[in-house]
């Protein structure tokens, strides 16, 4: 059965240190993988998107993302955190015919 | 163009009690979705329209939940007898069509539902 795991339910880091969201999804053929974020208050935004070619992709606000087949992951990097990052951080699968499954996001709090 | 809209933005309400939901997606798109985000949940999936074929129920968790779409555009999302579980932010998004699970979905802000 498809599914994404997040590991992380909560991370804290410093303004200016890099960041590395975990996310795992279990899919048998090719996936579609996405990051969103959520900003309290907001709706979801995408922030990067990975259907083939290459393996890293680069999105918005700095964000980049490395798609890994042996390890069945696709964690979210970003080189230095600003505090407007500090948000909800949602990783999703897309699945076969218009089915979207999605992880149970990670929280990111940035300390000053 | 105006994002996707959804009101109200917060419902409070009483065990047993019926609620509607609304969801006006962007002009021009063919898909819509419904999802429900519990606390400390991911999205979960509801409810798909496309176009003008049958809707993709598998995701309502019971016959209490249902969706209608009207003209292609403004969606609804209707709970009977609302139980305490119900409880979530319940999330609509649009897409632009090609019957494919590439396509970027665009989020409404959501409208969270309290039951009492």
């Amino acid at each position: 059965a498809q599914s994404v795991t997040q590991p992380d339910i909560h991370i804290t880091v410093s303004e200016g240190a890099s960041l590395e969201l975990r996310c795992n999804y279990s899919y048998g053929a090719t996936p579609y993988l996405f990051w969103y974020v959520q900003s309290p208050g907001q709706g979801l935004q995408l922030l990067l998107k990975y259907f083939s070619g290459d393996t890293l992709v680069q999105g918005i606000k700095g964000f980049e993302a490395e798609f890994k087949r042996s390890q069945s992951s696709f964690n979210l990097r970003k080189p230095s955190v600003h505090w407007s990052d500090a948000a909800e951080y949602f990783c999703a699968v897309g699945a076969g015919f218009n089915k979207f499954y999605f992880g149970s996001g990670t929280k990111l709090n940035v300390k000053p | 163009g105006a994002g996707v809209s959804q009101s109200p933005s917060n419902k409070v309400t009483e065990k047993g009690k019926d609620v509607e939901l609304r969801c006006d997606p962007i002009s021009g798109h063919t898909a819509l979705y419904w999802y429900r985000q519990s606390l400390g949940q991911g999205l979960e999936f509801l409810i798909y329209f496309q176009g003008n074929s049958a809707p993709d129920k598998s995701g309502l968790p019971s016959d209490r939940f249902s969706a209608e779409r009207t003209g292609g555009s403004v969606s609804t999302l209707t709970i009977q007898r609302t139980q305490q579980e119900d409880s979530a932010v319940y999330l609509c998004a649009s897409s632009t069509t090609s019957g494919g699970s590439y396509n970027e979905q665009f989020f409404g802000p959501g409208t969270r539902l309290t039951v009492l």
